[in-house]
């Protein structure tokens, strides 16, 4: 296991089109995030898994983005109806939920950007 | 929102330099986090302090943690041009079940 894997890493899409990142985190991790980041900021919380349950979902997640982690295992982020607002790096990280006092562990994201 | 706030926003040192990066936050906490962040990559976890510490080192790091004034400091020592990156504090806040960080600090490093 190599880490957390995003794909893809570069989306480039037009304005209205529907779009789906997909995330697969480190296997024996329960927990899983989404983050978006624009530039010259630090990452915003958008939604978090433990196993296959959304626990919680940020004011930010509108209801063109929907989040899913079907099995617990790899998670999807898609964006309907996509708007230029929504051009930013969608980052996926994982960790262990054994407990507090756990580091994430970081995908490279995928950036999107939206025409 | 984010519960974090660095200080400065950026940082410009040359080689061999100590470089000291400041966090601020809001709310109790259980602990703090530092990532760096090399541009266009996702973030990489440096070290965590939990709200019972007050320092803690890992190799070229030095973390320290003031729950009472509700700030923690990240020192990098001898610093090199491969720590050229934006570091940022995260924020494990209690009750919650999430990590909010803040704006970051774009350190450049200068050979």
């Amino acid at each position: 296991d190599t880490g957390v894997s995003q794909d893809p890493r570069h989306k480039i899409t037009k304005r209205g089109q529907n779009v789906t990142f997909r995330c697969d985190p480190i296997s024996e991790h329960n927990r899983l995030y989404w983050y978006r980041q624009t530039l010259g900021q630090g990452p915003e919380f958008l939604t978090y898994f433990q196993n296959e349950a959304q626990l919680e979902k940020s004011r930010l997640l509108s209801d063109r983005f929907s989040a899913e982690r079907p099995k617990g295992s790899f998670s999807t982020l898609e964006i309907q109806r996509t708007e230029q607002g929504d051009s930013a790096m969608y980052l996926c990280a994982s960790s262990s939920g054994q407990g507090r006092n756990y580091g994430y562990t970081f995908g490279s994201g995928t950036r999107l950007t939206v025409v | 929102s984010q519960q974090g706030e660095e200080d400065p926003q950026a940082l410009s040192i040359q080689e061999g330099e100590n470089a000291t990066m400041n966090c601020s936050y809001k709310t109790s906490i259980n602990n703090l986090q530092w990532y760096r962040q090399n541009s266009g990559r996702g973030l990489v976890h440096l070290i965590l302090i939990r709200s019972n510490e007050r320092e803690k080192h890992s190799g070229r790091l030095r973390v320290t943690l003031d729950t009472s004034k509700k700030s923690s400091s990240l020192l990098i020592t001898a610093s090199r041009a491969a720590d050229t990156a934006s570091y940022f504090c995260a924020t494990d806040a209690a009750g919650a079940q999430k990590l909010v960080f803040g704006q970051g600090t774009r350190l450049t490093i200068n050979p």
